[in-house]
């Protein structure tokens, strides 16, 4: 069975600077999507980024990019000049590539984001 | 903005009583689930749908059952609540390279 795991239930960061969110998942496919989940107090689940496992190039997405390890099986998520909005709890998933296209989530990362 | 709809936002009801949770989306997606999500924030699939008439239990188990008999609906019921139902439900759509969420039904049961 896939599992997903993020060890660090919460991190902070100053306006401006840079933090990176961790996540590492465990799985015998070879084929498999990546993703950040992005869940603010309203709620409502947003994407943030998505990985395909068969691209070797990191994702971006603006402030938003990745660091996708296949062989370590890491999938960190690093976002560039925070902003307050930024603040959210963060949602590391997998999706197999075939079988149903289940999402698999993290435990989730609370980010705070500091004046 | 995805056009998925999660009605009501906010139920508190009493132990005992039926309720439905409503879900549907608009995209024409085969592909609907149902999240539970705990107070620590960790989400559970606990049903999922592949088409019209298709459903099947997900990794928690869960007393709620679903049904799909139209590709845009996919509501969850609960045939007598209980206070270790109340929780965040999360309803979601998508294909393979994404899934849209609803903004979520909180259910309270007192």
């Amino acid at each position: 069975a896939q599992t997903v795991t993020q060890s660090q239930p919460e991190m902070s960061v100053q306006e401006a600077e840079t933090v990176t969110l961790s996540c590492t998942y465990d799985t015998s496919e070879s084929d498999y999507y990546l993703f950040w989940y992005k869940q603010p107090p309203s709620r409502q689940m947003i994407l943030v980024i998505r990985q395909e496992a068969y691209k070797q190039q990191n994702a971006t997405e603006n402030r938003f990019s990745v660091n996708f390890q296949k062989a370590a099986k890491s999938f960190s998520l690093k976002i560039s000049d925070s902003q307050l909005g930024d603040a959210a709890m963060y949602f590391c998933a997998y999706r197999m590539l075939q079988g149903g296209s289940r999402l698999t989530f993290g435990e989730g990362t609370q980010l705070t984001v500091n004046p | 903005e995805a056009d998925i709809y999660q009605t009501p936002r906010y139920l508190v009801i009493g132990t005992g009583k039926k309720i439905t949770l409503e879900c549907s989306q608009t995209m024409g997606h085969d592909k609907m689930y149902w999240y539970q999500q705990d107070p620590g924030m960790e989400l559970h699939l606990i049903h999922y749908s592949y088409g019209v008439n298709s459903t099947e239990k997900g990794d928690l188990s869960s007393e709620s059952t679903v049904s799909r008999i139209r590709t845009e609906h996919f509501p969850l019921t609960l045939e007598s609540a209980r206070p270790s139902h109340t929780s965040q439900y999360l309803c979601a759509s998508g294909r393979l390279t994404e899934a849209f969420f609803g903004q979520g039904t909180r259910l309270t049961v007192v």
